[in-house]
């Protein structure tokens, strides 16, 4: 089977910083997905890991250590657009996604 | 057409009615996904197709059926609706090269059942 845990939410200020983070214990991996799902909207895709490091995307990185089932989304510079939930997804060895709860994160001026 | 479209936005069932949403892609995309969404549970996968004519089953199937008659059109069908089907549902597709398979996902459709 498939856990995957994550903060349900977050608040923080505009400008600052905020780390998301996911643990995961599924059989086999494939790799990591973010998603970003605004009230009302369909999820979209923001990052993706199977290697252990760090992917950036201009202000949102990601990280990912396989050993430790461990990853998190990194959000800079946050601007109230960012308020959204953020969705981590484990791909596991029958190339089918896995969801966490989500993480709303909420930006305040 | 552009991505992907669900039909209907929502709807209100009455229990034991039978419902398709439907789903519609552009992209060409091999494999097609349906999911529900309910608060605190994130995103389930129900049912899911990996090239036409073919289908399996997810995580939460029991209550749902699907088809895929060709590339663009993944229905899913509720043969008789409980109140336990309220939800938002999505359909995602995504190619199935690598290294993404990114998914992405349609704008979904709010389901009551009453």
């Amino acid at each position: 089977g498939q856990n995957i845990d994550q903060p349900t939410e977050m608040t923080a200020t505009e400008g600052a910083i905020v780390q998301i983070n996911c643990t995961y214990q599924t059989s086999g991996f494939n790799g990591l997905f973010w998603y970003q799902q605004h009230a009302g909207e369909a999820p979209t895709f923001l990052s993706y890991n199977v290697l252990d490091g760090l992917e950036e995307k201009g202000r949102f990185s990601s990280f990912l250590s396989r050993s430790k089932g461990y990853s998190y989304l990194l959000l800079k510079e946050l601007q109230m657009k960012d308020s959204a939930s953020y969705l981590c997804a484990v791909r596991g060895d029958d190339y089918k996604l896995s969801f966490g709860a989500g993480t709303t994160v909420t930006v305040r001026a | 057409i552009a991505g992907i479209t669900q039909a209907p936005t929502s709807q209100i069932l009455a229990a034991g009615r039978r419902m398709t949403l439907r789903c519609t892609q552009d992209m060409r995309h091999n494999a097609m996904y349906w999911y529900r969404q309910d608060l605190g549970l994130g995103l389930r996968l129900i049912h899911y197709s990996n090239t036409a004519g073919t289908t399996g089953k997810g995580e939460v199937p029991d209550g749902y059926s699907v088809s895929r008659a060709n590339t663009d059109d993944f229905p899913l069908t509720l043969a008789s609706a409980v109140p336990s089907q309220t939800s938002v549902y999505f359909c995602a597709s995504s190619t199935t090269s690598e290294p993404y398979n990114e998914q992405f996902f349609g704008p979904g459709t709010r389901l009551t059942v009453l």
